[in-house]
């Protein structure tokens, strides 16, 4: 079955710079990769999205890049603030099941 | 406007009790899941229905049964609960099954003594 390995754990910048969290996933058939924000005693929400025949996405400060012959994918949150502090979790759609194969979470920490 | 909720946010409990968690979405969608978050905040999906059929099954003690009376709700039930149950346990939506968002619940944090 699939399997995400994300990276960093944590992750702490300044307000301003920019943020990256990479991911990499086992299975070269999965097509769906979708990233979640998880603020403090909330349930996971989705920030955006990429699919396998898109190499890059963008939404106004977040962007996503997917690199299918490596199997790996990354989130870039650029100009950060300090309200884009939160768990963030990257996943990958199990092709035979359709379930979501989360990565272990980067807790990011913006610093005003 | 509640899209996903869960009844009720916190439940704290002795070793031993049965407990139920309700879930209720009101966004028109085929397919509900059940996930656990460890004190690591791993994510981990438990279960999956698409009106009202168990798709996915993960491996799970089946101390843990879902109950889908229509499409709208799906209910987690723990029998013989246990302190490794202690978790915070998300329901989730997706208009359809497979690969398309997943709106989630706020949460249940579980606490057994």
């Amino acid at each position: 079955g699939e399997n995400v390995e994300q990276h960093p754990s944590t992750l702490s910048v300044q307000e301003g710079d920019s943020a990256v969290i990479k991911c990499t996933y086992s299975d070269s058939a999965s097509n769906y990769f979708p990233w979640y924000k998880q603020e403090l005693g909330k349930g996971p929400q989705l920030i955006i999205d990429i699919r396998s025949n898109v190499g890059e996405k963008k939404d106004q400060r977040i962007a996503v890049t997917l690199n299918k012959t490596a199997k790996h994918f990354s989130l870039h949150i650029t100009e950060t603030q300090p309200e884009d502090s939160a768990v963030y979790f990257c996943a990958a759609s199990d092709r035979n099941t359709g379930k979501l194969i989360f990565g272990q979470g980067t807790t990011l920490q913006v610093k005003p | 406007d509640t899209a996903v909720s869960q009844t009720p946010k916190y439940l704290v409990t002795q070793m031993g009790n049965d407990k139920s968690i309700k879930c209720e979405q009101n966004l028109g969608h085929d397919t509900m899941y059940w996930y656990k978050q460890d004190s690591k905040k791993f994510l981990k999906i438990m279960f999956s229905y698409n009106n009202k059929e168990l798709i996915i099954n993960e491996t799970v003690p089946n101390r843990f049964s879902p109950k889908s009376p229509d499409k709208a709700h799906l209910n987690l039930h723990i029998n013989s609960l246990e302190l490794g149950d202690s978790a915070v346990y998300f329901c989730a939506s997706s208009q359809v099954r497979g690969d398309n968002e997943q709106f989630f619940g706020p949460g249940t944090r579980l606490t057994v003594l």
